[in-house]
């Protein structure tokens, strides 16, 4: 039982790159999320899915997208990496409503050059 | 939605001191409240939780107070170590969802 994962643990991107950073989960979790933490600003909501095929934004949904076509697994994309997207990015899962807990991933740190 | 202040943003302490870490929420609807701690380098993982329909809960040297009346939770540590240095997050969904907003995080440091 691996939890959440994530890959890649590094990148290094040059300004107009694009990349997907994928988070998947064996725990059979509804929810999912990716969020961005950055020095002082704590952890904010890029976007979550409900369930399989479904995604929505949350705080600071622009320059990112993603997609849920299978319930373990929530990509991330970045169509064109600014370096204001250079951050920790964290993925997690939780439970039904009575089981809010999230599960976090180890976390994704994005260098944008 | 729902609006988390969390305070302070650093604290320094003795090891063998108690540490209080506040937040405050904006919609009074939220049912649910969790703590987690970030050690460095690590993910945010759940130390402790409490649900609106109580008042106090304990695990040991942490305990979590829920004050609807006033919308705000605390997260208290007693008889702190230095493993106890980390950040740690509030957080409190929105009455009718799910979604959590986060605190900006305290930073605990806990000296030998």
């Amino acid at each position: 039982n691996a939890g959440v994962t994530q890959t890649p643990k590094f990148r290094v991107l040059k300004t107009g790159q694009s990349m997907t950073l994928l988070c998947a989960q064996d725990m059979n979790h509804e929810y999912m999320y990716w969020y961005r933490q950055d020095p002082g600003m704590g952890l904010r909501l890029i976007h979550y899915s409900v369930g399989e095929g479904t995604t929505a934004k949350g705080e600071v949904p622009d320059g990112y997208n993603v997609s849920r076509l299978k319930k373990q697994n929530f990509l991330l994309g970045l169509e064109s990496a600014a370096p204001s997207q250079t951050s920790v990015y964290f993925c997690a899962s939780s439970d039904t409503r009575g089981k809010e807990t999230q599960y976090f991933g180890p976390g994704t740190r994005l260098l944008v050059l | 939605g729902e609006n988390v202040e969390q305070h302070p943003s650093t604290l320094s302490v003795q090891e063998g001191d108690s540490a209080v870490i506040k937040c405050t929420y904006s919609d009074s609807a939220s049912n649910y409240f969790p703590w987690y701690k970030q050690e460095l380098g690590k993910r945010p993982q759940l130390i402790i939780d409490i649900r609106s329909n109580v008042g106090e809960k304990k695990d040991q040297r942490i305990a979590v107070t829920l004050n609807k009346t006033a919308k705000h939770f605390s997260l208290h540590i007693t008889e702190t170590q230095p493993e106890d240095s980390a950040v740690y997050f509030c957080a409190a969904p929105s009455g009718g969802s799910y979604i959590p907003t986060f605190g900006r995080g305290t930073s605990l440091i806990v000296h030998p």
